[in-house]
């Protein structure tokens, strides 16, 4: 059983559109973190978030932690080819220290 | 600041062979993991330690060793080399893992024939 679903698997949009990308769980996480990782290289952390409800914002990126610390989403606005990549979720559910991934979302914007 | 070197890049084994993977990283970290990458599997723990002398073992610890001896170094043996075991694999440290997550090596491609 996955700890951490994310979805959608895959998506493939056009340059300028808008999309979010889901990260949810039954459990409770004491934080959420969300990686870009592109081909051939190791993840590259993007954002934690640490409270219920907390919103933080990275140029057109927006990262939401759910209230109940159970869900996390990430917003693009107005997509760029740079953008493309492998999105990942990750946590430590109540206060493990083992930090589990979700199977990530591979994003395509295509020019 | 080189922060976390992973050695060999690749690597081809044959069916029953050990080996062992490096990490090292000079950030003064505690936490330091092992991750493998498949494809539609996403990154999966093998093992982990919060600090040196300290390990513990993660989703898919089977036919893997770890020490951590010092801060700065946290190698994976593997012992008997299968197939099963052609992956890509991460290793990461951190500071503090919940309020800083994790920094990563380059990973290592390894296949087993």
């Amino acid at each position: 059983t996955q700890l951490l679903e994310q979805s959608p698997q895959f998506l493939s949009i056009q340059e300028g559109e808008n999309l979010t990308v889901y990260c949810n769980s039954s459990s409770v996480f004491s934080s959420l973190q969300w990686y870009r990782q592109e081909p051939g290289e190791g993840p590259v952390l993007l954002v934690t978030v640490v409270t219920g409800g907390e919103v933080k914002k990275l140029k057109r990126l927006t990262f939401q932690f759910g209230d109940a610390r159970k869900d996390s989403s990430l917003h693009i606005t107005a997509a760029q080819p740079g953008d493309t990549g492998l999105y990942l979720c990750a946590g430590a559910a109540g206060g493990s220290e083992k930090l589990v991934f979700g199977k990530g979302t591979k994003l395509t914007v295509n020019p | 600041n080189a922060g976390v070197t992973q050695t060999p890049k690749f690597q081809v084994l044959k069916t029953g062979q050990s080996m062992t993977l490096q990490c090292a990283q000079d950030m003064n970290h505690e936490y330091m993991s092992w991750y493998r990458q498949d494809p539609g599997m996403g990154l999966r723990l093998i093992h982990y330690s919060v600090g040196a002398g300290i390990t513990d073992q993660g989703e898919v610890p089977n036919g893997y060793n770890v020490s951590r001896s010092t801060t700065e170094d946290f190698p994976l043996r593997l012992l008997s080399a299968a197939p099963s075991q052609t992956s890509v694999y991460f290793c990461a440290s951190s500071y503090s893992m919940a309020d800083y997550g994790y920094t990563f090596g380059s990973g290592t491609r390894l296949t087993v024939v």
